[in-house]
């Protein structure tokens, strides 16, 4: 059973940046049937998918968090990770690694992507 | 981007009731639907996928309809684990984006 484990620094000041990092157990990251993702949840933005990964490196950023964002691959790891630069206070939420299944097609449908694996969760604060 | 709007933001139900949550987009999203339900302090988890296709492990009294910018979830006789919070989401275009949820809970 595919699992996945956010780590990272639970609080991060004003104007530095923010790093996480997703352990995913019990299937390659590497699959090619798989994006790798994050989510945040605050009480004021609600869910916020921020972008996703693909094994080969390919990145599908939110345009409104693009021009601080980077995510990264380490298939040997099986890990991926998160950077958010330049953060502020409205940054503070709850962050969800998770696993969406590619668009495909079985017999004859089809299906879009959606997320079906998410790790627990980890609450990162942005204060001084 | 894509606005998704669920009503109503909560309910009140009663064991064994009937339950229909909507969802609307803002424009066309074919059948490009995700629900997911979330309690409290814990991870969302999906439920439907491609607005009507249940995922594995998930209750037959749980089912979803709609295409285009109108979609349902229906519960169709509630159970104590299925008081909760539910959201809409989709993946039609990028960015993916979700509804603000519906919040289910005990009358």
């Amino acid at each position: 059973q595919l699992q996945l484990q956010e780590s990272g620094p639970g609080l991060v000041k004003p104007s530095e940046t923010l790093s996480l990092t997703c352990t995913v157990s019990g299937d390659s990251i590497s699959s090619s049937s798989y994006y790798w993702g994050w989510i945040r949840q605050s009480p004021g933005r609600g869910l916020e998918w921020i972008g996703n990964i693909y094994y080969s490196g390919s990145t599908y950023y939110n345009p409104s968090l693009k021009s601080r964002v980077t995510m990264s691959i380490d298939t040997s790891k099986n890990q991926f990770s998160l950077k958010l630069t330049s953060v502020t206070a409205a940054d503070t939420a709850v962050f969800y690694c998770a696993m969406s299944r590619k668009p495909y097609c079985s017999g004859n449908n089809c299906y879009p992507a959606y997320l079906e694996s998410w790790g627990q969760g980890t609450l990162v604060t942005v204060s001084s | 981007d894509i606005q998704m709007t669920q009503s109503p933001s909560s309910l009140s139900a009663s064991l064994g009731d009937r339950v229909t949550i909507s969802c609307r987009a803002s424009q066309s999203i074919a059948t490009y639907l995700n629900w997911y339900l979330q309690k409290p302090g814990k991870a969302p988890q999906l439920l439907i996928f491609a607005a009507s296709t249940l995922q594995g492990g998930v209750p037959s009294r749980f089912s979803g309809s709609g295409s285009g910018t109108d979609f349902t979830l229906t519960i169709s006789s509630l159970q104590p684990e299925d008081f909760a919070t539910y959201y809409c989401q989709q993946s039609f275009a990028t960015p993916w984006t979700f509804g603000l949820g519906t919040k289910v809970e005990i009358k």
